[in-house]
């Protein structure tokens, strides 16, 4: 069962633009959720999280929305620049920080 | 700096010949974690410790066991590996229920 769905699975934005990526969940227990940023051979980086105590976060150009009644969250990268370009993966962490991740979205930003 | 360091970067096998991959921390965190991530998918929990308690997932094949001497060492033994086996694997550590840093991964080649 898939406990955090993540859509799309690919996008393409011009740079300057804003690519959204959302994530829903269903896990109540959830009290934590990052987001990922994993370039090719690489490992995945903590890019920015929040807590389901605050709607936002903004950390420069990142910001996550967070609604939790929906059960939803997104990351807007806002002024999109092609060294943006990675998969991006949101995940949920309960007990442990144990991560559930979403299927990842492959962000592509042309010049 | 401190960080999360993975070796080999690449490893080739051969088909039921038995593999370790090594991960070692200099964070002093309490928790490893391993992961393993096939092509275009999220990272999949395998096993981790939190302290000295090992936590084995559910779904982790029998094939895969780990070995934790000391807080800053944790060891993948791949016993028998198939082709099904070949991925990327990823270490990462926390400081309890914090954030999870990983590694840049172990790159598994099954022939």
């Amino acid at each position: 069962q898939q406990q955090v769905k993540q859509s799309p699975q690919s996008l393409i934005v011009q740079k300057g633009g804003i690519s959204i990526i959302n994530c829903a969940y269903e896990n109540t227990a959830f009290d934590y959720f990052p987001w990922y940023q994993q370039f090719p051979g690489k490992g995945p980086a903590l890019l920015i999280a929040i807590r389901p105590d605050v709607s936002e976060k903004k950390e420069g150009r990142f910001t996550i929305s967070f609604n939790k009644s929906a059960k939803q969250f997104s990351l807007h990268i806002m002024d999109s620049q092609p060294g943006d370009s990675a998969t991006y993966f949101c995940a949920g962490s309960s007990t442990l920080g144990r991560l559930y991740f979403g299927r990842g979205t492959q962000l592509t930003v042309w010049p | 700096d401190a960080m999360v360091i993975q070796n080999p970067r690449y490893q080739v096998t051969q088909f039921g010949k038995p593999v370790t991959l090594s991960c070692s921390q200099t964070l002093n965190h309490n928790v490893m974690y391993w992961y393993q991530q096939k092509s275009s998918q999220a990272p999949k929990l395998l096993f981790h410790y939190y302290d000295k308690d090992f936590n084995n997932e559910a779904d982790t094949p029998d094939n895969f066991q780990s070995r934790r001497p000391n807080t800053s060492f944790c060891f993948l033994d791949i016993r028998s590996p198939g082709l099904g086996d070949a991925a990327m694997y990823l270490c990462a550590t926390s400081r309890g229920r914090e954030t999870q840093y990983f590694g840049p991964g172990t790159r598994l080649l099954v022939l």
